[in-house]
């Protein structure tokens, strides 16, 4: 059972541009929800994360979006850079728990 | 400050070997958590361990173990090594528990089973 999905497993944008990442779950139970960044050969690193009592977060280029009622979240990365280029992951969190999705290759084209 | 230490970076087993995996925490850290990474499943949670005691299990088979030190460093054994055990092992340290987002994660054990 795929309690976190994310259903694009590729996304290629022009730099410059929004790249939306998305990300769906299941179990309502979920205290917070993060997106982590990985590239080749190293481990995964947090990016931002969001309260399930929140429904957005921002950070600098970084927002996060999550709509509780579709049990949907995702990352908007504007303006987008080649530097951006990597494997993003969402994660859910209940207690200690991290639940991740299959993740996503972005790839922006300078 | 050190990051999460995880040796050895590459490792090429045979079926049905056992192996050991370490891994050692950032300082201060008493949560280390391990995950399998594999094309298209993106990083299943293998179990955690705080004050040298698993809090939590992911769902794999009994064949996948580990332990934790009381200097939090923790090891992970896999035995009767199959070749669908290929993967990066990921091992992630946090100050406590419930802190998700401040987990920090090792570069990964590359674990080729031929």
């Amino acid at each position: 059972d795929q309690q976190v999905k994310q259903n694009s497993p590729s996304l290629s944008v022009q730099e410059g541009r929004i790249s939306i990442l998305n990300c769906d779950y299941t179990n309502s139970m979920f205290d917070y929800f993060l997106w982590y960044k990985k590239y080749p050969a190293e481990g995964p690193t947090f990016l931002i994360s969001i309260s399930s009592i929140k429904d957005k977060n921002e950070d600098g280029r970084f927002t996060v979006f999550l709509n509780k009622s579709a049990k949907h979240l995702s990352l908007h990365i504007v303006p987008s850079q080649p530097g951006d280029s990597a494997v993003y992951f969402c994660a859910a969190v209940r207690g200690s728990r991290l639940t991740f999705g299959e993740g996503t290759q972005l790839t922006v084209n300078p | 400050k050190a990051g999460v230490t995880q040796t050895p970076r590459y490792l090429i087993k045979t079926r049905g070997q056992q192996v050991t995996l370490s891994c050692s925490p950032i300082s201060g850290h008493r949560s280390v958590s391990w995950y399998q990474q594999t094309p298209g499943q993106g990083l299943q949670f293998l179990f955690e361990y705080f004050s040298e005691t698993q809090r939590n299990k992911g769902n794999f088979p009994g064949r996948f173990s580990g332990r934790q030190f009381s200097n939090s460093r923790s090891e992970m054994n896999v035995s009767t090594l199959e070749l669908g055990d290929s993967a990066l092992y990921l091992c992630a340290s946090s100050l406590n528990r419930g802190h998700g987002t401040e987990a920090f994660f090792g570069q990964g054990t590359r674990l080729t089973v031929v």
